[in-house]
């Protein structure tokens, strides 16, 4: 069992809908990253967050230290969200789950 | 802006050859890193370097090496490229170490090994 573990791998949706994406792990960490890859492999970091709730945009990025677990949320989806979103958990570097593949269509 | 840049996109070489991948980064940050992307794997560390002429392993290092002789500057090598290091490779830097910074990425090399 990977330690970073995203669901799902895969989701298409249409333009405006809500997305979530999650991530679970099974490491103790100090902190919990989000990122995205654009075609073409460039990635850029979303959030970085250790407790409780970020926002930016669109894009809210949540975390249960408990529960270990976290999620992405897009609300009012776009086609130039689609992209790889990554998670990953830093304890003395940072282990990346596998990603989830979102394609928004028109 | 931070900006890391990596010397190609795009590199065929043939199996045998000695491979040379260049990260430049322009933020004065301390710590630089390699990881190679697969498919279903995620991505995963190969080397990283946490001052100059300083290296650590990552959890794949074997068939690698890696050089920093400039702060700005970190090089991934391949001594003897086999078929199975065709991947995608990607650096990154950030000021703190371990995962309690953002790191920020390059653009990635995808290299094919023939």
């Amino acid at each position: 069992k990977n330690e970073v573990e995203q669901s799902p791998q895969n989701l298409t949706a249409q333009e405006g809908e809500f997305i979530t994406i999650n991530c679970s792990y099974s490491v103790g960490i100090s902190a919990l990253h989000w990122l995205q890859q654009h075609p073409g492999g460039g990635i850029v970091s979303l959030f970085m967050l250790s407790s409780g709730k970020k926002k930016h945009g669109r894009l809210i990025a949540t975390i249960n230290i408990q529960e270990k677990h976290s999620s992405l949320h897009i609300t009012a989806s776009h086609p130039r969200d689609s992209a790889v979103y990554i998670c990953a958990v830093s304890g003395s570097r940072l282990t990346f789950g596998e990603g989830t593949q979102l394609t928004v269509n028109p | 802006d931070v900006k890391v840049t990596q010397s190609s996109r795009y590199l065929v070489k043939r199996t045998g050859e000695k491979v040379f991948l260049e990260c430049v980064q322009d933020m004065d940050h301390e710590n630089m890193f390699w990881y190679r992307q697969d498919p279903g794997l995620g991505l995963r560390l190969i080397y990283f370097s946490y001052d100059v002429k300083m290296k650590e392993k990552g959890d794949i290092p074997e068939g690698y090496s890696v050089s920093r002789e400039k702060k700005e500057r970190f090089s991934l090598i391949l001594e003897s490229a086999s078929t199975n290091q065709t991947s995608m490779y990607l650096c990154a830097s950030s000021p703190l170490a371990g995962g309690r910074q953002t790191q920020y990425f390059g653009p990635g090399t995808r290299l094919l090994v023939l």
